[in-house]
């Protein structure tokens, strides 16, 4: 069974571009997690989706993030414009049943210039 | 707030040795406790869980960790580490309505010498 894909791996921009960063969950979970991964900060997470709909989006740093979950098997977070400092990996996490075990795609590094 | 405090950024252990990582959590009820690991480049998975019962909970790859209600500990334990488990090692405490909401530590660098 596949797991949690995300794509792009690897983003290269320059500050002020659009990046979209995309996520499928596993089949059948019904919880989708985005998470940020830096040195300094560690892991934060960034929002959560219940059944496709955000629950909790107190970890989005600013207005420029944008997250979005239009059906079960997709979900993608939006920087617009980004900046140096959100160069991370984004990583995003599914889960069937509360609590549970999360699973973890393999990220996407951003490098903002 | 719930927060995980990981005391150690960097261990070195020889292979073969025994292993604990140590994990205090703060969190107002009875926590549901995580241990994962991540190897460079990939994303975390899962080696053990704590959600109430018994508190020795045996994981994947011969981990174990031990919750201490009084100590606020939840430590992570390996009686002989092997080069393969030279990674980075979390631990989480699940916040939140469901549980769900993963507030992680600051992780522990492994490293194994030969």
């Amino acid at each position: 069974d596949a797991g949690v894909i995300q794509s792009p791996r690897h983003e290269v921009t320059e500050m002020g571009q659009e990046v979209t960063l995309r996520c499928k969950p596993i089949s059948g979970h019904n919880s989708l997690f985005w998470y940020r991964q830096t040195m300094m900060r560690g892991l934060e997470l960034l929002i959560y989706f219940n059944n496709n709909v955000p629950i909790d989006d107190s970890g989005m740093p600013e207005d420029r993030f944008s997250a979005k979950m239009p059906n079960a098997s997709f979900s993608t977070l939006k920087i617009q414009p980004s900046e140096p400092r959100d160069s991370a990996v984004y990583f995003c996490a599914s889960i069937l049943g509360q609590p549970g075990e999360l699973f973890f795609g393999e990220g996407s590094r951003l490098t903002v210039l | 707030a719930q927060s995980v405090t990981q005391p150690d950024i960097h261990i070195t252990v020889s292979e073969g040795a025994s292993l604990e990582l140590r994990c205090n959590y703060s969190y107002g009820a009875t926590p549901y406790l995580f241990w994962y690991v991540q190897s460079p480049g990939q994303g975390l998975q899962l080696l053990l869980k704590y959600f109430s019962g018994d508190t020795l909970v045996q994981g994947i790859k011969g981990f174990e960790a031990e919750f201490k209600r009084s100590q606020s500990s939840f430590n992570l334990r390996k009686p002989s580490v092997h080069w393969s488990d030279a990674a980075e090692y979390f631990c989480a405490v699940g916040a939140g309505e469901y549980g769900n909401k993963l507030v992680f530590g600051a992780g522990t660098i492994l490293r194994v010498k030969s």
